[in-house]
């Protein structure tokens, strides 16, 4: 049972260039959701999708764009990648939204991005 | 202005000890909150889950309370061993929340020593 799986694992990017990092997960989850990682600030969201063909934006959502390709994948895009974006990224997917469900997240094991 | 806090200096201690772990939060009226271990390069994993109308929950070793009118909790490994040396987040969903969005506190790292 694989999980949350995305790729690439490591990633140098130049000042301007674009990619996609790529998610995919095969627990049949509703929810999907793309965060960052830096020293001291904590995971934050970039943006989030409650189900397929639904995107809503997080805490973070300038300079990224998502696709929400299908139930099982959640694709995030760096149009002109900037050093601000140089992080680690992490892909999560959950069962259900909401307080009652009790929404447990399951994490991917990250993505080194580093933009020079 | 909403925050989650967790203390980020790192706690070290002698295996076999408890290791308490602080999660702070202000402005926030969480309908729950979570607790999840990462260990270095690898993606965060679920530990526990306490409600608010909850004191308390156990899960073998671990314990964790949750004190709404301190607006905190606290995450308790006993007869800690050098294994669960690793960083730990808590995470919030605010109770007008209805799309599953977690607030990740930025973790405190836990160093446990033979």
């Amino acid at each position: 049972n694989a999980g949350v799986t995305q790729t690439p694992k490591f990633q140098v990017l130049k000042t301007g260039q674009s990619m996609t990092l790529q998610c995919a997960q095969d627990m049949n989850h509703n929810s999907m959701y793309w965060y960052r990682q830096d020293p001291g600030m904590g995971l934050r969201l970039i943006y989030y999708s409650a189900s397929e063909g639904t995107t809503d934006k997080g805490e973070v959502p300038n300079g990224y764009n998502v696709s929400r390709l299908n139930k099982r994948e959640f694709s995030l895009r760096l149009e002109s990648a900037a050093p601000s974006q140089t992080s680690v990224y992490f892909c999560a997917s959950s069962a259900r939204r909401g307080p009652i469900a009790g929404n447990t997240i399951y994490f991917g094991e990250g993505s080194w991005l580093t933009v020079v | 202005s909403q925050k989650i806090e967790q203390n980020s200096e790192a706690l070290n201690i002698q295996e076999g000890k408890t290791a308490t772990l602080t999660c702070n939060y202000t402005n926030y009226s969480p309908a729950y909150l979570q607790w999840y271990r990462q260990d270095p390069g690898r993606g965060p994993v679920f530990l526990l889950l306490i409600r608010e109308n909850e004191k308390e929950k156990r899960k073998e070793r671990l314990k964790v309370t949750f004190d709404t009118t301190l607006k905190q909790s606290l995450f308790h490994i006993t007869a800690s061993q050098p294994a669960d040396s690793a960083t730990y987040l808590c995470a919030l969903l605010p109770g007008s929340s209805n799309t599953g969005k977690l607030i990740f506190g930025q973790g405190t790292t836990l160093q446990v020593k033979p």
